[in-house]
Order: C-alpha cells, then sequence, then structure tokens
C-alpha cells in the first residue's frame, strides 16, 4: 500500500510568491495534519482535518496560509504571498481517528525563500 | 493545553552500548498514546514505539522499550544495543482522547542521537 505522498520534494522561490503544496494520504485516513518543521526543530501543528472538515487551524497564519482538503482525500497547502521565515521543511501526516492513533507522514517539502 | 518536553537536545551512545532519551508531557486528559517517533537525515518520520495511557505495562519493540511513569508524566526511551542506524532525531509526542474525538498529535523538540563506532 502507498504511504503518504508530497509533492514537490523541494521547492526554492523568491519572496512575495505563491507556494502550494499537494499531500495525498493513505487510503482511507479520516485524520489529516500538517506540519511546518524548522531545521533542528519538532513539527508544529499547522492545522488538523477530520475528514474534509478543519477541526483545528488555530496555528495557521490565516493572513498568509490557506489550505483545503476536497472530498476529505488529499490536500493542499498554500502561502501567498511567501515571506524569508517560511523557510521550512512542510510535512504531511494522516492517521485513522483511534485506532492506533499512529500518524504515517510523508516525506516532507522543504521550501526555501530567498 | 498539551505540551511535550524533550531536554536534552542532544545525546551521544557508543555503539552497542544502551541509551535513554527523557520525555515529560503534561495533559488533563485520562485518555492518551505517547509515542516515540525517529526522524533520519532523509527526512521521514517514523514510528518507533507506541505507549497507551490505560496500559500498566511498558511497551517494549525488539530494541526498543519505554519507562511509563503516569504518575510523573515522565516517557523515556531506552535503546539497547546502539546501532550506526540508530543515528537520528526522536521526537516525543503525545494524542489525547475526549468523547468520540481525538486532540492533536503534539511534539517535543527533539533529542539528536549521535551514535559512535
Amino acid at each position: 500500500e502507498a504511504g503518504v505522498v508530497q509533492s514537490p520534494r523541494y521547492k526554492i522561490i523568491e519572496k512575495k510568491q505563491p507556494v502550494a503544496f499537494w499531500c495525498n494520504p493513505i487510503s482511507g485516513h479520516n485524520t489529516l495534519y500538517w506540519y511546518r518543521q524548522n531545521l533542528g526543530q519538532g513539527p508544529e501543528l499547522l492545522i488538523r482535518y477530520e475528514n474534509e472538515e478543519a477541526v483545528d487551524d488555530s496555528q495557521l497564519p490565516k493572513d498568509r496560509f490557506s489550505a483545503e482538503r476536497l472530498k476529505g482525500v488529499d490536500s493542499t497547502l498554500k502561502i501567498q504571498p511567501a515571506e524569508l521565515g517560511d523557510s521550512a521543511v512542510y510535512l504531511c501526516a494522516s492517521s485513522l481517528v483511534r485506532a492506533s492513533a499512529e500518524a504515517f507522514f510523508g516525506q516532507g517539502t522543504r521550501l526555501t525563500v530567498v | 493545553a498539551q505540551t511535550v518536553t524533550q531536554s536534552q537536545p542532544e545525546m551521544s551512545v557508543q555503539e552497542a552500548e544502551t541509551v535513554t532519551l527523557s520525555c515529560t508531557y503534561d495533559t488533563s486528559e485520562s485518555d492518551y498514546y505517547l509515542f516515540w517517533y525517529k526522524q533520519p537525515p532523509s527526512r521521514q518520520m517514523i514510528l518507533v514505539i507506541r505507549q497507551e495511557a490505560y496500559k500498566q505495562q511498558n511497551a517494549t519493540e525488539n530494541r526498543f522499550s519505554v519507562n511509563f511513569q503516569k504518575a510523573a508524566k515522565s516517557f523515556s526511551l531506552k535503546i539497547s544495543d546502539s546501532q550506526l542506524g540508530d543515528a537520528a532525531m526522536y521526537f516525543c509526542a503525545c494524542i489525547h482522547f475526549y468523547g468520540g474525538s481525538q486532540g492533536n498529535l503534539i511534539f517535543g523538540k527533539g533529542t539528536k542521537l549521535s551514535v559512535k563506532p
């Protein structure tokens, strides 16, 4: 079975440009997370979905970040406009509610804003 | 609010020796799971071990075991017979449950483990 798929793996953009990240979770997983991870730090939650509903977006900087999860399957995270401080790795993870609660992670997208 | 604290930014262990990584957590819920995740330089996070709070027995997975002290809200990871492939960032994480729902999966800041040959 395929794992969590993220694209692109790497992205370099100039500041003030828009950027989008895509995530396809494991089939059947109803919970989807987006995290931001700075170098040498732990993942910080941006948004959590249960099916197509964003149940916690309190840490998402809504002035420039947006996310959607159409039909409760794959998800897109967008930044517009990007700032230098947005340089980080963006991780997507999925899990089944309750069950084992184990989150399966994608390989992440490394964003560099220049 | 739920918090996870890892007080050791870096640890080092000799190959074949044993090392223990520390983690403390805080949650007001009584129903929760704790995890240790490993993130090698390739970046993909993988689960090492899981502990359900309602279980008194400490979880073990081959060379990996935990010391779960519920009253102290402590959850340490012991790696026995350390191997070069164990070198990675290790993250402690917690998720809680309430009613029929679950909360967020929250991570600590991580411990970088180096293994010396």
